[in-house]
């Protein structure tokens, strides 16, 4: 089974400049989560997807960053204008659950390599 | 909200058995994920406990004390290849959504 696909791998950009990520979750994966790690620390949630709708966006800071899923497949994220905060490694996940929690087993989140950005 | 510590680094022998810990604060409980990640690479699961116990899974094995919110990671064996980030991870209630400690860095020495 194919894991989760991200592109570019790595991407350098200037204060101001636009970027985009893209990420192809696991084949039947209904669910799809984009993280931003700043190093040394663990994955923020920025967004999560469930098929192509928003489950959760509140941290996400919308003034700067977008996201997409609009087949309920691909999704990409964007950063328009980037900061130097921004620099960090952006995770896609995907899970194949669906619904809310209610006390079952949790399903488990497959990460992609990541998108390693740095802003200058 | 929910709270995850976790020490940021750590030191063992190759060879050696080594405990991470991890304690949490969260309302409504719903399980406890650990994952590794080495560097430049994507988090992978290791384990979930969402039962007071431990569980063992090779040379790795998670334990839970829901009563204490404690979770510990112990690794038996130790190789040079286990030289990576710890991140314990708690589902927000009510979600699947994780919240993720500041991973614990294992450096595994000859």
């Amino acid at each position: 089974e194919a894991g989760v696909a991200q592109s570019p791998r790595y991407k350098i950009i200037e204060k101001r400049q636009s970027v985009a990520f893209w990420c192809n979750p696991i084949s039947g994966h209904a669910t799809l989560y984009w993280y931003q790690q700043i190093l040394g620390q663990g994955p923020k949630l920025l967004i999560q997807f469930q098929n192509n709708g928003v489950v959760d966006d509140s941290q996400l800071p919308k003034d700067r960053f977008s996201a997409e899923r609009l087949k309920g497949v691909d999704s990409t994220l964007k950063i328009q204008p980037a900061k130097l905060e921004d620099s960090a490694v952006y995770l896609c996940a995907s899970s194949s659950h669906l619904g809310l929690a209610g006390g079952r087993p949790q399903e488990t989140q497959y990460f992609g390599p990541g998108t390693r950005l740095l802003v200058l | 909200g929910q709270n995850i510590d976790q020490p940021t680094e750590m030191t063992a022998t190759e060879g050696a058995i080594v405990q991470i810990n991890c304690t949490y604060q969260t309302s409504g409980f719903n399980g406890l994920f650990w994952y590794q990640q080495h560097a430049g690479e994507a988090p992978t699961f290791l384990s979930y406990n969402v039962l007071d116990g431990l569980e063992e899974k090779g040379r790795f094995s998670s334990f839970l004390s829901r009563s204490k919110g404690y979770s510990y990671l112990l690794l038996k064996e130790l190789q040079m290849k286990d030289s990576a980030s710890y991140l314990c991870a708690v589902p927000k209630a009510g979600s699947y959504q994780l919240t993720f400690g500041k991973g614990t860095k294992l450096s595994v020495i000859p």
